[in-house]
């Protein structure tokens, strides 16, 4: 079955900290992958997407994400987090319209 | 309008009522989705449409799940007999095509007393 995991549930970090979140798929063949994230009170919202090409995407907000397939991974990194970066992060997966979401990573960054 | 608006943004029901939900998607959007988000857990697929054919409603918990989108845009999500574990933020999504982005609207919380 298409699944998705996120390993971290909870992540504090101080504010100019790096980031990385860890992010696994189990798909086999092509694979679209997601991150999105939903900052207090508001809604989901996309952060950047892999679909082919480049294995390193760049989002929104200075995050990026790397694909390697060999490790089915999809980890999320930004080099130094501010405090508006307080969300929840979702990565998603999947072909077509069927898209699978993880459990998501509640981060809290620290002024 | 600007975004996917859903409403109500909040409802309560006993145990047994039905509920309507309802979804209006960004104009022009084909793809209209619902996910059910329990607490602690990240959206699970419900049902999706493109324009006004349901064309996978496999993640439909029970036949008490019920989705239409009669005219191709505004979208309803009825819970018939609703249990205390459809207790439950329900997300509705609009995408422009097939593999666009995700849209997602605030949500609505469903809770069953």
């Amino acid at each position: 079955a298409q699944s998705v995991s996120q390993h971290n549930h909870h992540v504090i970090l101080s504010e100019a900290a790096s980031l990385e979140l860890g992010c696994n798929y189990s798909y086999g063949g092509t694979v679209n992958l997601f991150w999105y994230v939903q900052y207090p009170g508001q809604h989901l919202q996309l952060l950047l997407k892999y679909f082919s090409g480049d294995p390193l995407v760049k989002g929104i907000k200075g995050f990026e994400a790397e694909f390697i397939k060999s490790k089915f991974s999809f980890n999320l990194r930004k080099p130094s987090v501010q405090w508006s970066d307080t969300a929840e992060y979702f990565c998603a997966g999947g072909y077509y319209q069927k898209v699978t979401f993880g459990t998501g990573t509640k981060l809290q960054v620290i002024p | 309008g600007a975004g996917v608006s859903q409403s109500p943004r909040y409802k309560v029901a006993k145990r047994g009522q039905d509920v309507a939900l309802r979804c209006d998607p960004i104009s022009g959007h084909v793809s209209l989705f619902w996910y059910q988000q329990a607490l602690g857990q990240g959206p699970e697929f419900l049902t999706y449409f493109q324009n006004e054919a349901q064309l996978d409603k496999s993640g439909l918990p029970s036949d008490r799940f019920f989705a239409e989108r009669p005219e191709g845009s505004v979208s309803t999500l009825k819970i018939q007999r609703t249990q205390q574990e459809d207790s439950a933020v329900y997300l509705c999504a609009s995408s422009l095509a097939d593999n666009s982005p995700l849209h997602f609207g605030n949500g609505t919380r469903l809770t069953v007393t």
